[in-house]
């Protein structure tokens, strides 16, 4: 079944820790996003791809770091977290075109928290 | 930049009432619009996909307009269901990028 994948759904960590936050599409969609999500507020888009090494920084600025050496997969890197990097990070993918023009798929989320 | 808004931020109803979601946009410059639809401490489903040249969109009990040129759009749900209760996101599409603006969202309380 095609979806999107995302692990782990929750982590708790310590400050400093190194983090990757993983996302892997079996649709085939050349375009990925990150988005970041804090309770109540907007999604806020903070990297895209629109295919393999090709890497983006949203409108949110972010301490995270983002790659794509294969077109399923899309993982999220914190070298350093910290509290302030406490939020929920969703993944998201669509096929062609522009980014509303096709639906997008979103991954279940990865909550993340900093202590 | 393009603001979204969503108003009212929450809303209850008992089951069987009709559900209206406001969403209004700055730049009616727009590709497109979306609604979404996301359960606690889960991703979100895409329900209805407007293009700008659409004037509605329509799934079943759910029906989206588009006012592009007074930058609003609204999501009525008919005959509402405990089932229904969720957060709605709107999200529009810019016309010059790829990418969305999101709205904070309704989050919907259908009481049985």
């Amino acid at each position: 079944e095609a979806d999107i994948y995302q692990t782990p759904r929750y982590l708790v960590i310590g400050t400093g820790k190194k983090i990757t936050l993983e996302c892997s599409q079996t649709m085939g969609h050349d375009k990925m996003y990150w988005y970041q999500q804090d309770p109540g507020m907007e999604l806020h888009l903070i990297h895209y791809s629109y295919g393999v090494n090709s890497t983006e920084k949203g409108d949110l600025s972010s301490e995270s770091t983002v790659s794509r050496i294969r077109t399923e997969h899309f993982p999220l890197t914190l070298e350093s977290a910290r509290p302030s990097h406490t939020s929920q990070y969703l993944c998201a993918s669509s096929d062609g075109g522009r980014a509303g023009a096709n639906v997008l798929t979103f991954g279940a989320g990865s909550r993340l928290t900093v202590l | 930049k393009q603001e979204v808004t969503q108003i009212p931020a929450a809303l209850s109803v008992p089951e069987g009432e009709n559900l209206v979601l406001n969403c209004s946009f700055t730049d009616s410059a727009i590709y497109n619009l979306q609604w979404f639809r996301q359960d606690p401490g889960k991703g979100l489903t895409s329900l209805l996909l407007i293009q700008s040249s659409q004037r509605e969109q329509t799934s079943g009990r759910l029906n989206a307009s588009l006012d592009k040129s007074s930058g609003r759009s609204t999501l009525y749900i008919a005959a509402s269901q405990p089932g229904d209760s969720a957060t709605y996101l709107c999200a529009v599409g810019g016309s010059n990028d790829y990418k969305l603006s999101f709205g904070a969202g309704t989050t919907v309380t259908v009481r049985a």
